[in-house]
């Protein structure tokens, strides 16, 4: 069975831009999350998403938006890019929430100049 | 805000015993227990997790306090390879609170 696979998975992007990032998972889960990590903040919850339903956002800007298709794929989106937002994100698919394993995909690396 | 709260870095000699502890006060009577390790350059992996039970897998033990506000990750020998930054996560209906994690050093 694939992994979680995330795309792209390097971008280089200049401030005042927008960028789109891409999470495909594991066929068969329905639940995906998102995650920014940087090394001065360590891993920090963007949001997660069930049956195309946002159901938990972490504490960021509202320049940080996702979407799930129903296919269960997700996609968010970073507008007015900052150079603080350069960071590695990362996306997490499960069955469906509380009880269930998130497998982490290998993340998109994004630098904002 | 509400999240768990885990001592920054650990330390452990190889083939010893290892305690991560966790304290979760927040912690909801239908919130999982998660924890999940990040190796160097490598994406989060899933550990172990639990409810209100201890729990045992091939990798790791969880104990959970009786009143579930806090939890404690054993590694029963540590290796080289557990060198990682540990994560201890509540999951629960439209809930999801984690801290900074662990950074366990283990020495040969």
């Amino acid at each position: 069975k694939a992994g979680v696979t995330q795309t792209p998975r390097y971008l280089i992007k200049t401030r005042g831009q927008q960028v789109t990032l891409s999470c495909s998972p594991i066929s068969g889960h329905r639940s995906v999350s998102w995650y920014q990590q940087t090394p001065g903040q360590g891993l920090q919850f963007l949001f997660e998403y069930f049956s195309e339903t946002q159901r938990n956002k972490g504490n960021f800007p509202g320049r940080f938006s996702g979407r799930q298709f129903s296919n269960s794929r997700s996609e968010m989106n970073v507008s007015t890019l900052e150079l603080g937002d350069s960071a590695l994100y990362l996306c997490a698919s499960s069955l469906a929430v509380e009880s269930d394993t998130q497998y982490f995909g290998p993340g998109t690396r994004l630098t904002v100049l | 805000d509400a999240k768990t709260t885990q001592p920054n870095s650990m330390e452990s000699n190889e083939e010893e015993p290892v305690h991560l502890p966790c304290n979760h006060s927040t912690i909801s009577g239908t919130d999982y227990i998660h924890w999940y390790r990040q190796l160097p350059s490598q994406g989060p992996e899933y550990v172990i997790h639990g409810l209100t039970s201890n729990v045992n897998n091939r990798m790791a033990s969880l104990a959970i306090a009786e009143d579930r506000k806090s939890s404690t990750l054993i590694l029963h020998r540590a290796t080289l390879r557990d060198a990682a930054v540990y994560y201890c996560i509540l999951r629960g209906f439209q809930k999801l609170v984690f801290g900074t994690g662990t950074r366990l050093l283990v020495s040969p």
